[in-house]
């Protein structure tokens, strides 16, 4: 299984700000997914970050407000940017086994849980 | 879109005992997943049932799979305590949407020592 790290773990942030956070896998992957979980909330899929591409975004999630890099095969950003308190949720990262996603499950990261006053 | 709904929404045993959650779904599937997730922590995948399977076992887990009902199961037998979180199903229509889970509203599991 892929070894996933996310940084910050959590962090409160004011209104209107920006944060970014960072996805390192310990294994080269094509494909990394962005989720979001809401307060008592199930997940949903935010983006598909591609290497050497734009990332593909899910309906309702756009790129001004989600932009993600995707500098290599191991690391990925998200930032959410002018947050304002409804942003405040649990990101996670997530990658397929072994970077292949044709056998289905996915690999999660703890997840970057951001509380927005 | 597909969503899967989960019922019970929250389920309270004692340990010792077994807990069943359904899942069901909308649309057609390529697989299916159940994942475990503490405390608002990641998620951890638990098992995978594809849609020509009926039924597969992994150590105390049970899933069951009927796409007639665009339905699921999971049972663990023999809960712990250490089971005590909440539980999601996800499903995966495969083709160009690999990767990309659609995610039940999840059942938050207690099992009382």
């Amino acid at each position: 299984s892929a070894v996933i790290s996310q940084k910050p773990s959590r962090d409160i942030c004011q209104r209107g700000t920006s944060l970014t956070i960072q996805c390192q896998v310990d294994s080269q992957v094509t494909m990394m997914f962005w989720y979001r979980q809401q307060p008592g909330q199930s997940l949903t899929l935010i983006a598909t970050a591609n290497q050497g591409s734009e990332a593909t975004y899910e309906s309702g999630f756009v790129i001004d407000k989600f932009p993600i890099s995707r500098p290599n095969l191991t690391f990925s950003t998200l930032t959410v940017s002018n947050m304002s308190p409804e942003d405040s949720s649990i990101y996670l990262c997530s990658v397929g086994r072994q970077g292949r996603i044709d056998t289905g499950e996915l690999f999660f990261g703890e997840g970057s849980r951001l509380t927005v006053l | 879109s597909q969503q899967g709904e989960e019922d019970p929404q929250a389920l309270s045993i004692q340990e010792g005992e077994n807990a069943t959650m359904n899942c069901s779904y909308k649309t057609s599937i390529n697989n299916l997943q159940w994942y475990r997730q503490n405390s608002g922590r990641g998620l951890v995948h638990l098992i995978l049932i594809r849609s020509n399977e009926r039924e597969k076992h992994s150590g105390r887990l049970r899933v069951t799979l009927d796409t007639s009902k665009k339905s699921s199961s999971l049972l663990i037998t023999a809960s712990r305590a250490a089971d005590t979180a909440s539980y999601f199903c996800a499903t995966d229509a495969g083709g160009t949407s690999y990767g990309k889970l659609t995610f039940g509203q999840g059942t938050i599991l207690t099992v009382h020592p």
